[in-house]
């Protein structure tokens, strides 16, 4: 079964920093592409970042480009979302979602992990 | 970056009727040289993560009920549920992947 299990979520004052982690399985993780996608309490869906297969290509939103990097570790089939310089306004549900073609949509989504950015 | 929006930002609809939800870009979302429209439809219940119904606009999704239909081109998009059932109330999302990725701000459908 193709499973995504985010986790590494918390509360955490604003100005400080976060690491978040999504273990893959039941597919072979590095031949694909993926992102991160949140979702602020009671909004819409905002995507955050992607990544490329092979982890040489990356892509920030605007609104967190210079202080979010997105990584991973195939040989440990794990994706990566360092938070650095949070704001109140980074506060929400962080989804790690899988890329079915290099240019694509997500169809495979994980459970989610909550950051909540609060002095 | 490419404005998705949405109509209307809820609808109540009767068990067995048809719902339609609107996608609008603010662009073309049409890729000429392979003719496909880079869209997508989501379906989000409370509590879960989102559930791709539609892509390509109009593919559906392996294990989505035929009831889930999408259709369009360019700039101009429609998720039909043909005959709602009670386990499609959520809300649902339309995704623009040709530059980026942007979402419209959702769709809530429930029943009347």
């Amino acid at each position: 079964e193709v499973q995504l299990l985010e986790s590494g979520g918390g509360l955490v004052q604003p100005g400080g920093s976060l690491r978040l982690s999504c273990a893959a399985s039941g597919f072979t993780f590095s031949n694909y592409a993926m992102s991160w996608v949140r979702q602020a309490p009671g909004k819409g869906l905002e995507w955050v970042s992607a990544i490329s297969d092979s982890g040489g290509t990356t892509y920030y939103a605007d609104s967190v480009k210079g202080r979010f990097t997105i990584s991973r570790d195939n040989s440990k089939n794990t994706l990566y979302l360092q938070m650095n310089s949070l704001r109140a306004e980074d506060t929400a549900v962080y989804y790690c979602a899988k890329e079915p073609a290099p240019v694509g949509f997500a169809d495979v989504w994980g459970q989610g992990t909550t950051v909540t950015v609060s002095s | 970056d490419i404005v998705m929006t949405q109509s209307p930002d809820s609808l109540a609809v009767s068990l067995g009727e048809r719902a339609t939800i609107n996608c609008k870009s603010s662009q073309s979302v049409l890729h000429s040289p392979n003719d496909k429209n880079y869209l997508a439809w989501y379906q989000q219940k409370p509590g879960q993560p989102p559930r791709l119904l539609i892509y390509w606009a109009s593919t559906r999704q392996s294990g989505v009920p035929d009831r889930f239909s999408g259709s369009g081109s360019g700039t101009d998009f429609t998720l039909t549920i043909s005959s709602l059932q009670a386990e499609d109330v959520a809300v649902y999302y339309c995704q623009q992947y040709y530059s980026s990725w942007t979402f419209g701000q959702g769709t809530k459908v429930e029943i009347k």
